[in-house]
């Protein structure tokens, strides 16, 4: 069984629309949930979540934890075409070793088309 | 902020080779760095956790003798693929956590841009 579970898995909007990007996860040794963008390289960072109910906002993408469903979600609002790639999330849980590990779930890949 | 780089971002080489990734934390130390792979269409799978100064961990499946993880400062991680085969043409990817004021628990990782591995 996946310890993080992201959907929809792929998601074509036009630009302008609101989306809503699903992340659920696994509590055991949770530590905080991360966001991640993903273009052609590397994952870019975009949000930590360690509290539930809290959002984290920076400009047209915010995001938010529930804790007592194991659910997260990303918002983007006035999507524009640079919004398309591929969206992590990753939980952060403890190994016991104090290493933080990121699991990753399977991403969302968003194509805006104009 | 938090840079992380990578060295080098494409390889290409015969099969028997031995190819070594360098990750460099640019403005931060980083006593934790982390080792990924990433198959095509596929999300990010850890293999080894590189603590300096100490040995790696590695994931369940990852052959220890055959991705050598070296974490000799608290600025470079390295991983050789050694005696490189087609199978392990993929996506290779670190990341580093830097020391915050309030602990590790609270930095992001940072990724680096990656390198991809193409063995003929």
């Amino acid at each position: 069984e996946d310890k993080v579970v992201q959907s929809p898995l792929s998601l074509v909007v036009h630009e302008g629309d609101t989306v809503t990007l699903n992340c659920s996860y696994e509590v055991t040794n949770f530590r905080s949930l991360l966001w991640y963008k993903q273009e052609k390289k590397a994952p870019t960072f975009l949000f930590m979540l360690t509290s539930s109910g809290i959002e984290k906002k920076s400009g047209r993408l915010s995001s938010i934890l529930d804790k007592k469903e194991l659910f997260s979600i990303l918002n983007i609002t006035a999507t524009q075409t640079g919004d398309s790639a591929v969206y992590l999330c990753a939980r952060r849980g403890d190994s016991g070793a104090g290493s933080y590990q990121l699991t990753f779930g399977k991403g969302t890949k968003l194509s805006v088309i104009p | 902020g938090a840079v992380v780089s990578q060295h080098p971002s494409r390889v290409i080489c015969k099969s028997g080779t031995s190819v070594k990734i360098e990750c460099r934390s640019l403005d931060f130390q980083a006593t934790t760095m982390f080792w990924y792979r990433q198959f095509p269409k596929q999300s990010l799978m850890l293999m080894a956790t590189s603590n300096e100064g100490s040995k790696a961990t590695y994931e369940q499946g990852v052959e220890k003798d055959k991705f050598l993880i070296n974490h000799a400062s608290l600025t470079l991680s390295t991983l050789t693929v050694t005696s490189a085969h087609p199978e392990d043409s993929s996506f290779y990817i670190c990341s580093a956590s830097s020391v915050g004021g309030r602990g590790i628990l609270n930095q992001p990782q940072h990724f680096g841009d990656g390198t991809r591995l193409s063995i003929l």
